[in-house]
């Protein structure tokens, strides 16, 4: 099946710093989702992204669906506090996968004050 | 708006039991779908439903099962619980196909 590989894996960064994260995938996917899970809550939606190209962004995010539509990135700037969480990329499938996301395995992001 | 709901949020079964989550989407949703979180695997797909009828589903043993009502509310249930099978269970629901999908704060499975 499809798989979605996120990179870093983890990160520890100093307040105030800018944060980059990225996803890749080896088909190509038509739209790209990406999500904060804080610790036992359910993921967050930050950010659709649904043409390739597109640079869209959500006050301090901003994520970018890559023209090859196998990739996406994800930025935010001057990072806070509360910015601490895992961030997940997500995607549906194909066909009757589309109704379904896959999800990579997060990038678990760490603020340090 | 109100959000999607699960409940119960926490719940402790031993093995063998079986066990029954809830879910009741964002109003005007009809798409419902499930997900097991777990440390290891992450998230994964386990099905999904629209309008009372199961579109899609993920690679789990039989002992998983869903159902989704007229109102689009939906249940999940296990039987036969395992050890393996605590995890987070989430429900996401959407307007009419799994993009864009929505969260609840899931229900956390700890089987003993």
């Amino acid at each position: 099946g499809q798989q979605l590989n996120q990179s870093p894996q983890s990160m520890f960064i100093q307040e105030g710093e800018d944060v980059s994260m990225n996803c890749t995938s080896s088909s190509i996917f038509n739209t790209w989702l990406w999500y904060k899970q804080d610790p036992g809550e359910g993921p967050v939606l930050l950010i659709a992204l649904y043409k390739a190209g597109e640079l869209t962004s959500n006050g301090r995010l901003t994520a970018q669906f890559g023209t090859t539509r196998k990739d996406s990135f994800l930025n935010i700037s001057a990072s806070i506090p509360s910015d601490v969480g895992i961030y997940f990329c997500a995607g549906p499938g194909s066909g009757a996968g589309s109704y379904q996301l896959t999800f990579g395995k997060g990038t678990k992001l760490s603020v340090i004050p | 708006k109100a959000g999607v709901t699960q409940t119960p949020r926490y719940l402790i079964k031993t093995r063998g039991q079986q066990v029954t989550l809830s879910c009741s989407p964002i109003s005007g949703h009809r798409s419902v779908s499930w997900y097991q979180q777990t440390p290891g695997q992450g998230l994964q797909f386990l099905f999904e439903y629209f309008s009372e009828t199961q579109r899609n589903k993920g690679n789990f043993p039989g002992r998983f099962s869903g159902r989704q009502f007229s109102n689009s509310r939906s249940e999940m249930n296990v039987s036969t619980l395992e050890l393996g099978d605590s995890a987070l269970y989430l429900c996401a629901s959407s307007s009419f196909s799994g993009e864009q999908a929505f969260f609840g704060q899931g229900t956390r499975l700890t089987v003993v």
